[in-house]
């Protein structure tokens, strides 16, 4: 079956320490995979997102993820955190197909102290 | 520029009434989805359009949901005899083509929070 895990439900980091978040997939074909943020309030917001070539891909807002197929594995990084960074933040996954619905993870909420 | 717009933004229903949620997606935007996001879960899809046509409804948990897109643009989520299982922040998306064939982004509005009582 296709699915996302994030194994954290919820992160503490201090403001300008380092951040990853984890995402784990199960998916028959290809993925593309993406990240979301979610502020209160707000819409989801893409970060980033992979469909092939380097693994490594940069987003908005500082944020980069890496992509590792051996471990089915698209963890979310940011080298140095901000207090504005404190969202839920969501992986999904999709098909290469136009009209694909998202399958997301249950979410991870990050907090960020000072 | 304008995105994606969702109204209202909070609807709170008896339970047994009947409710309709509006999606505004960009526009000239041709894919729109509809996702249904629990308390303290991801969004899940409900279904998609392309234009006007409903290719896929396999997420709408029950024949009392209904999802129309007369014109290819604004589009209405609809709960028939709410009950409080369906209380959740009901997502629109829209992405801008399917001509190349591949998944494009998908543009979130901010939710509708349906609460049933």
């Amino acid at each position: 079956a296709q699915s996302v895990t994030q194994p954290d439900i919820h992160i503490t980091v201090s403001e300008g320490a380092s951040l990853e978040l984890r995402c784990n997939y199960s998916y028959g074909a290809t993925p593309y995979l993406f990240w979301y943020v979610q502020s209160p309030g707000q819409g989801l917001q893409l970060l980033l997102k992979y469909f092939s070539g380097d693994t490594l891909v940069q987003g908005i807002k500082g944020f980069e993820a890496e992509f590792k197929r051996s471990q089915s594995s698209f963890n979310l990084r940011k080298p140095s955190v901000h207090w504005s960074d404190a969202a839920e933040y969501f992986c999904a996954v999709g098909a290469n197909q136009a009209g694909t619905a998202l399958i997301f993870g249950k979410g991870t909420t990050l907090s960020v102290s000072s | 520029g304008a995105g994606v717009s969702q109204s209202p933004r909070y609807k709170v229903a008896k339970r047994g009434q009947d409710v309709a949620l509006r999606c505004d997606p960009i526009s000239g935007h041709v894919s729109l989805f509809w996702y249904q996001q629990a308390l303290g879960q991801g969004p899940e899809f409900l279904t998609y359009f392309q234009n006007e046509a409903q290719l896929d409804k396999s997420g709408l948990p029950s024949d009392r949901f209904f999802a129309e897109r007369p014109e290819g643009s604004v589009s209405t989520l609809k709960i028939q005899r709410t009950q409080q299982e369906d209380s959740a922040v009901y997502l629109c998306a829209s992405s801008l083509s399917q001509a190349s064939g591949i998944l494009d982004e998908q543009y979130f509005g901010p939710g509708t929070r349906l609460t049933v009582t």
